[in-house]
């Protein structure tokens, strides 16, 4: 059964620093995983999407990674910005096209 | 529509009572899910429809909870006889394609049960 694991559960930064987030599954059988941003009180926003036959993708100053083989995405946030604060949730589509969620990291960018 | 739309946002009530909850997705999406997300929590699958066709539904948690998709656009999540563990936000998301691609969310509606 497919597990998606999100470390650290909470993170606090200075403004401006780079700062990267990660997220683990525990079975390389994935169609794709995409990451969202949420904030509180609201739904989720759909930050990027990566195929399983990628490694990286691209928006902005967020760059997500992925790869199945240590069953690991990374998403990295460049020259973070207080409003970048927010709950980052990563899912994966399992073999079944069921997606399978982590539990978030709170993010907090201190100005 | 620009996006999913879900009402209503916010929804109070008494133990007991029924409530539905309304989900107006992207158009064109042949696909609808339905998430249960308590605080603090990733979103907890409940049920999935392509087009009028409720596929999944292994996630609702009990025969109080029914969702339906009559005309393969508009979608509707109803909760019979409200119980306090139902408080959550309820979430509402389309895709474009049946299997695969990008996932899009509504605003959620906060239920809270008395």
């Amino acid at each position: 059964k497919q597990e998606v694991t999100q470390i650290p559960a909470a993170l606090s930064v200075p403004e401006g620093e780079n700062l990267v987030l990660n997220c683990s599954f525990t079975d390389s059988a994935i169609y794709n995983l995409q990451w969202f941003r949420q904030d509180p009180g609201k739904g989720l926003t759909s930050l990027l999407l990566i195929q399983s036959s990628q490694r990286e993708q691209t928006s902005g100053r967020l760059n997500a990674s992925l790869d199945k083989s240590s069953g690991r995405s990374t998403l990295y946030i460049a020259a973070s910005q207080p409003g970048d604060s927010a709950t980052y949730l990563c899912a994966a589509m399992d073999s079944n096209y069921q997606l399978i969620w982590g539990a978030g990291t709170k993010l907090i960018i201190k100005p | 529509g620009a996006g999913v739309s879900q009402s209503p946002r916010y929804k109070v009530a008494k133990r007991g009572q029924d409530v539905a909850l309304r989900c107006d997705p992207i158009s064109g999406h042949v696909s609808l899910f339905w998430y249960q997300q308590a605080l603090g929590q990733g979103p907890e699958f409940l049920t999935y429809f392509q087009n009028e066709a409720q596929l999944d539904k292994s996630g609702l948690p009990s025969d109080r909870f029914f969702a339906e998709r009559p005309e393969g656009s508009v979608s509707t999540l109803k909760i019979q006889r409200t119980q306090q563990e139902d408080s959550a936000v309820y979430l509402c998301a389309s895709r474009e394609n049946p299997y695969t691609g990008e996932l899009f969310f509504g605003e959620g509606s906060r239920l809270t049960v008395l």
